[in-house]
């Protein structure tokens, strides 16, 4: 069974500091790996996707990486701002089925 | 284009009651899926439809149930209400199963007294 784990559960970091969000996953076998946020009491916004095949993938001031083989994924936000404060959610797709199974997420607080 | 919209967002139920909460995908996508998130065990999989036809399952009981219709419409549904459903229940959409990315909706919080 897929099991998603990120750390730290909460990150608070001043305005312009560059950051690293960490996801690891036990299976190794997945098809895609999704970067969400979520602000409170709403829904996910996608960020980034990562086939299998690919080991990163960039947006803005958004890059994550994949490593499938540990079992890793990084996301790291460049020049924090305010409006970068949610809660950041990993959730991988396995191979053989279509769902997606979530991480906890990391509350991500950054401050004036 | 407008997004994936979920009605209604917020609701509340006692127990013994059940509900239903429909979903509209993005135009175009024939893929809707549905998550349950709550603050303990965070977001987890409840089912899939494609082409009207449930594809995958998660590990719920049979109290939930869903749908889809022909034109894409999800709705999902869950009787004899327990506290424990209380919860945001996420729809997501995409063109096709294993499309790669899904887009969310607002989510539907019901709360169970």
């Amino acid at each position: 069974k897929q099991e998603v784990t990120q750390i730290p559960a909460a990150l608070s970091v001043p305005e312009g500091e560059n950051l690293v969000l960490n996801c690891s996953f036990t299976d190794s076998a997945i098809y895609n790996l999704q970067w969400f946020r979520q602000d409170p009491g709403k829904g996910l916004t996608s960020l980034l996707l990562i086939q299998s095949s690919q080991r990163e993938q960039t947006s803005g001031r958004l890059n994550a990486s994949l490593d499938k083989s540990s079992g890793r994924s990084t996301l790291y936000i460049a020049a924090s701002q305010p409006g970068d404060s949610a809660t950041y959610l990993c959730a991988v797709s396995g191979a053989g089925s279509y769902q997606l199974t979530f991480g906890k997420g990391t509350k991500l607080s950054v401050i004036p | 284009k407008a997004g994936v919209t979920q009605t209604p967002r917020y609701l509340i139920k006692t127990r013994g009651q059940q509900v239903t909460l429909s979903c509209s995908p993005i135009s175009g996508h024939r893929s809707v899926s549905w998550y349950q998130q709550t603050p303990g065990q965070g977001l987890q999989f409840l089912f899939e439809y494609f082409s009207e036809t449930q594809r995958n399952k998660g590990n719920f009981p049979g109290r939930f149930s869903g749908r889809q219709f022909s034109n894409s419409r999800s709705e999902m549904n869950v009787s004899t209400l327990e506290l424990g459903d209380s919860a945001l229940y996420l729809c997501a959409s995409s063109p096709y199963p294993r499309a790669g990315e899904l887009f969310f909706g607002e989510g539907s919080r019901l709360t169970v007294l």
